[in-house]
Protein backbone atom coordinates (compact mmCIF):
# COMPACT_ATOMS: atom_id res chain seq x y z
CA UNK A 1 0.00 0.00 0.00
CA UNK A 2 1.19 3.32 -0.83
CA UNK A 3 1.27 5.74 1.66
CA UNK A 4 2.39 8.97 2.44
CA UNK A 5 6.22 9.55 0.85
CA UNK A 6 8.66 12.43 1.36
CA UNK A 7 12.14 12.35 0.47
CA UNK A 8 15.24 13.13 1.31
CA UNK A 9 15.03 11.10 4.69
CA UNK A 10 17.92 13.29 6.03
CA UNK A 11 19.02 16.77 4.99
CA UNK A 12 21.94 18.27 6.36
CA UNK A 13 22.89 21.37 4.54
CA UNK A 14 24.88 24.89 6.11
CA UNK A 15 23.16 27.64 7.55
CA UNK A 16 22.78 30.19 4.34
CA UNK A 17 22.06 27.16 1.69
CA UNK A 18 18.95 26.30 0.38
CA UNK A 19 16.93 22.88 0.82
CA UNK A 20 13.74 21.72 -0.69
CA UNK A 21 11.92 19.02 0.92
CA UNK A 22 9.30 16.84 -1.08
CA UNK A 23 5.94 15.44 -0.13
CA UNK A 24 4.30 12.59 -2.62
CA UNK A 25 0.62 12.51 -0.58
CA UNK A 26 -1.54 8.82 -1.13
CA UNK A 27 -3.14 9.36 -4.82
CA UNK A 28 -6.70 10.68 -4.73
CA UNK A 29 -5.81 12.96 -1.45
CA UNK A 30 -6.94 16.73 -2.40
CA UNK A 31 -5.95 17.85 0.69
CA UNK A 32 -2.40 18.05 2.33
CA UNK A 33 -0.60 19.39 5.15
CA UNK A 34 2.58 20.47 5.89
CA UNK A 35 4.33 20.35 9.68
CA UNK A 36 7.05 20.39 11.70
CA UNK A 37 8.81 19.40 15.36
CA UNK A 38 11.73 21.52 16.71
CA UNK A 39 13.59 19.46 18.61
CA UNK A 40 11.71 19.43 22.23
CA UNK A 41 9.17 21.34 21.23
CA UNK A 42 5.60 20.28 19.83
CA UNK A 43 4.80 19.44 16.54
CA UNK A 44 3.21 22.52 14.57
CA UNK A 45 0.87 22.86 11.56
CA UNK A 46 2.89 24.61 8.74
CA UNK A 47 0.03 24.84 6.18
CA UNK A 48 -3.11 23.50 4.39
CA UNK A 49 -3.52 22.51 0.59
CA UNK A 50 -6.48 21.94 -0.89
CA UNK A 51 -5.56 20.33 -4.56
CA UNK A 52 -3.15 23.31 -5.59
CA UNK A 53 -4.23 26.12 -3.31
CA UNK A 54 -3.23 27.06 0.12
CA UNK A 55 -6.40 26.68 2.21
CA UNK A 56 -4.10 27.77 5.95
CA UNK A 57 -0.85 29.35 5.78
CA UNK A 58 -0.78 30.26 8.87
CA UNK A 59 1.63 28.40 9.91
CA UNK A 60 4.55 29.41 7.56
CA UNK A 61 7.38 31.05 10.19
CA UNK A 62 8.69 33.53 7.75
CA UNK A 63 9.02 34.04 4.16
CA UNK A 64 11.95 32.28 3.70
CA UNK A 65 9.62 28.97 3.29
CA UNK A 66 7.80 28.23 0.21
CA UNK A 67 5.03 25.68 -0.08
CA UNK A 68 4.26 24.64 -3.74
CA UNK A 69 1.67 22.14 -5.16
CA UNK A 70 1.90 22.54 -8.17
CA UNK A 71 -0.99 20.42 -10.12
CA UNK A 72 -2.42 19.48 -6.63
CA UNK A 73 -0.44 16.26 -6.33
CA UNK A 74 3.08 16.15 -5.03
CA UNK A 75 4.06 18.91 -2.75
CA UNK A 76 7.63 21.09 -2.12
CA UNK A 77 8.03 23.13 0.74
CA UNK A 78 11.54 25.07 0.11
CA UNK A 79 13.58 26.63 2.79
CA UNK A 80 15.73 29.43 1.11
CA UNK A 81 18.52 30.44 3.27
CA UNK A 82 18.15 27.81 5.99
CA UNK A 83 18.90 28.90 9.36
CA UNK A 84 19.70 26.78 12.25
CA UNK A 85 16.34 27.22 14.09
CA UNK A 86 15.07 25.58 10.89
CA UNK A 87 16.52 22.09 12.51
CA UNK A 88 14.07 19.41 12.89
CA UNK A 89 11.71 17.13 11.37
CA UNK A 90 9.18 17.86 9.06
CA UNK A 91 6.01 16.20 8.47
CA UNK A 92 4.01 15.96 5.76
CA UNK A 93 0.41 14.52 5.74
CA UNK A 94 -2.63 14.19 3.37
CA UNK A 95 -6.13 13.17 3.54
CA UNK A 96 -9.07 12.32 1.41
CA UNK A 97 -11.30 15.07 2.96
CA UNK A 98 -10.46 18.06 4.84
CA UNK A 99 -12.20 15.90 7.97
CA UNK A 100 -11.10 12.24 7.31
CA UNK A 101 -8.13 10.49 8.71
CA UNK A 102 -4.76 12.29 7.91
CA UNK A 103 -2.03 9.77 7.41
CA UNK A 104 1.38 10.89 8.07
CA UNK A 105 4.78 10.11 5.98
CA UNK A 106 7.97 8.99 7.76
CA UNK A 107 8.81 13.15 8.08
CA UNK A 108 12.19 14.87 7.20
CA UNK A 109 14.73 15.31 8.79
CA UNK A 110 16.29 18.61 8.60
CA UNK A 111 19.70 19.53 10.26
CA UNK A 112 21.24 22.91 9.50
CA UNK A 113 24.85 23.60 10.90
CA UNK B 1 -5.12 30.35 23.57
CA UNK B 2 -5.24 27.20 22.06
CA UNK B 3 -3.00 24.21 23.60
CA UNK B 4 -2.82 20.68 24.38
CA UNK B 5 -0.55 19.95 27.63
CA UNK B 6 1.20 16.51 28.06
CA UNK B 7 2.38 16.89 31.21
CA UNK B 8 4.61 13.89 31.24
CA UNK B 9 7.70 13.35 28.77
CA UNK B 10 8.07 10.00 29.73
CA UNK B 11 6.14 7.31 31.78
CA UNK B 12 7.39 4.02 32.45
CA UNK B 13 4.94 0.97 33.62
CA UNK B 14 5.37 -2.55 33.96
CA UNK B 15 3.99 -5.24 31.32
CA UNK B 16 0.20 -5.87 32.77
CA UNK B 17 0.05 -2.41 35.06
CA UNK B 18 -2.45 0.02 34.01
CA UNK B 19 -1.51 2.95 31.93
CA UNK B 20 -3.05 6.52 31.68
CA UNK B 21 -1.51 9.12 29.33
CA UNK B 22 -2.51 12.64 30.37
CA UNK B 23 -3.16 15.28 28.33
CA UNK B 24 -5.15 18.04 28.68
CA UNK B 25 -6.13 21.34 26.65
CA UNK B 26 -6.89 24.87 26.34
CA UNK B 27 -9.36 26.08 23.81
CA UNK B 28 -12.97 28.02 24.47
CA UNK B 29 -14.91 26.03 21.95
CA UNK B 30 -15.71 22.94 20.71
CA UNK B 31 -13.22 20.97 19.83
CA UNK B 32 -12.05 17.18 18.47
CA UNK B 33 -9.49 15.52 20.50
CA UNK B 34 -7.00 12.77 18.80
CA UNK B 35 -4.40 10.98 19.96
CA UNK B 36 -1.70 9.67 17.79
CA UNK B 37 0.79 7.64 17.80
CA UNK B 38 4.40 6.81 16.88
CA UNK B 39 5.88 3.20 16.81
CA UNK B 40 9.83 2.84 16.59
CA UNK B 41 11.07 3.40 13.20
CA UNK B 42 7.35 3.98 12.01
CA UNK B 43 5.07 6.65 10.83
CA UNK B 44 2.80 9.05 12.91
CA UNK B 45 -1.04 7.05 13.15
CA UNK B 46 -4.20 8.57 14.81
CA UNK B 47 -4.71 6.19 17.35
CA UNK B 48 -8.12 7.07 18.58
CA UNK B 49 -10.72 10.35 17.65
CA UNK B 50 -12.92 11.07 20.89
CA UNK B 51 -15.92 11.67 18.47
CA UNK B 52 -15.90 8.20 17.28
CA UNK B 53 -16.13 6.52 20.81
CA UNK B 54 -13.87 3.65 20.03
CA UNK B 55 -11.38 1.59 22.07
CA UNK B 56 -8.26 0.54 19.49
CA UNK B 57 -5.79 -1.73 20.98
CA UNK B 58 -7.39 -2.06 24.25
CA UNK B 59 -7.34 2.04 24.50
CA UNK B 60 -9.75 4.22 25.45
CA UNK B 61 -9.63 8.03 25.76
CA UNK B 62 -12.69 10.35 27.22
CA UNK B 63 -13.55 13.86 26.94
CA UNK B 64 -14.31 15.89 29.85
CA UNK B 65 -15.34 19.23 29.28
CA UNK B 66 -15.56 19.97 33.07
CA UNK B 67 -11.65 19.54 33.55
CA UNK B 68 -10.48 20.29 29.58
CA UNK B 69 -9.09 16.77 29.81
CA UNK B 70 -8.94 13.88 27.27
CA UNK B 71 -6.26 11.54 29.10
CA UNK B 72 -5.69 7.90 26.88
CA UNK B 73 -6.14 4.83 28.97
CA UNK B 74 -5.91 1.09 29.09
CA UNK B 75 -6.24 -1.44 31.89
CA UNK B 76 -3.14 -3.76 31.03
CA UNK B 77 -0.20 -2.71 29.47
CA UNK B 78 1.70 -4.57 26.80
CA UNK B 79 5.08 -4.74 25.70
CA UNK B 80 3.98 -3.46 21.97
CA UNK B 81 2.26 -0.23 23.22
CA UNK B 82 5.95 0.83 23.99
CA UNK B 83 5.79 4.37 21.74
CA UNK B 84 5.44 7.83 21.78
CA UNK B 85 1.96 9.28 22.04
CA UNK B 86 1.00 12.42 20.87
CA UNK B 87 -2.71 14.35 22.46
CA UNK B 88 -3.90 16.79 19.48
CA UNK B 89 -6.73 18.93 18.92
CA UNK B 90 -8.81 20.38 15.91
CA UNK B 91 -10.02 23.69 17.21
CA UNK B 92 -12.44 23.73 14.14
CA UNK B 93 -14.56 20.74 16.04
CA UNK B 94 -12.83 18.00 13.32
CA UNK B 95 -13.87 20.10 9.81
CA UNK B 96 -10.02 20.38 9.27
CA UNK B 97 -6.84 18.72 10.36
CA UNK B 98 -5.04 21.37 11.10
CA UNK B 99 -3.83 19.74 14.31
CA UNK B 100 -2.42 21.25 17.56
CA UNK B 101 -0.63 18.51 19.18
CA UNK B 102 1.33 18.60 22.48
CA UNK B 103 4.74 17.66 23.11
CA UNK B 104 4.11 13.92 23.62
CA UNK B 105 4.86 11.40 26.20
CA UNK B 106 6.76 8.45 25.88
CA UNK B 107 5.72 5.12 26.98
CA UNK B 108 8.24 2.32 27.88
CA UNK B 109 6.36 -0.34 28.44
CA UNK B 110 8.74 -3.09 30.99
CA UNK B 111 8.77 -6.79 30.86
Amino acid sequence: EAGVTQFPSHSVIEKGQTVTLRCDPISGHDNLYWYRRVMGKEIKFLLHFVKESKQDESGMPNNRFLAERTGGTYSTLKVQPAELEDSGVYFCASSLTANTEAFFGQGTRLTVV
Amino acid sequence: AQRVTQPEKLLSVFKGAPVELKCNYSYSGSPELFWYVQYSRQRLQLLLRHISRESIKGFTADLNKGETSFHLKKPFAQEEDSAMYYCALSPYGGATNKLIFGTGTLLAVQP
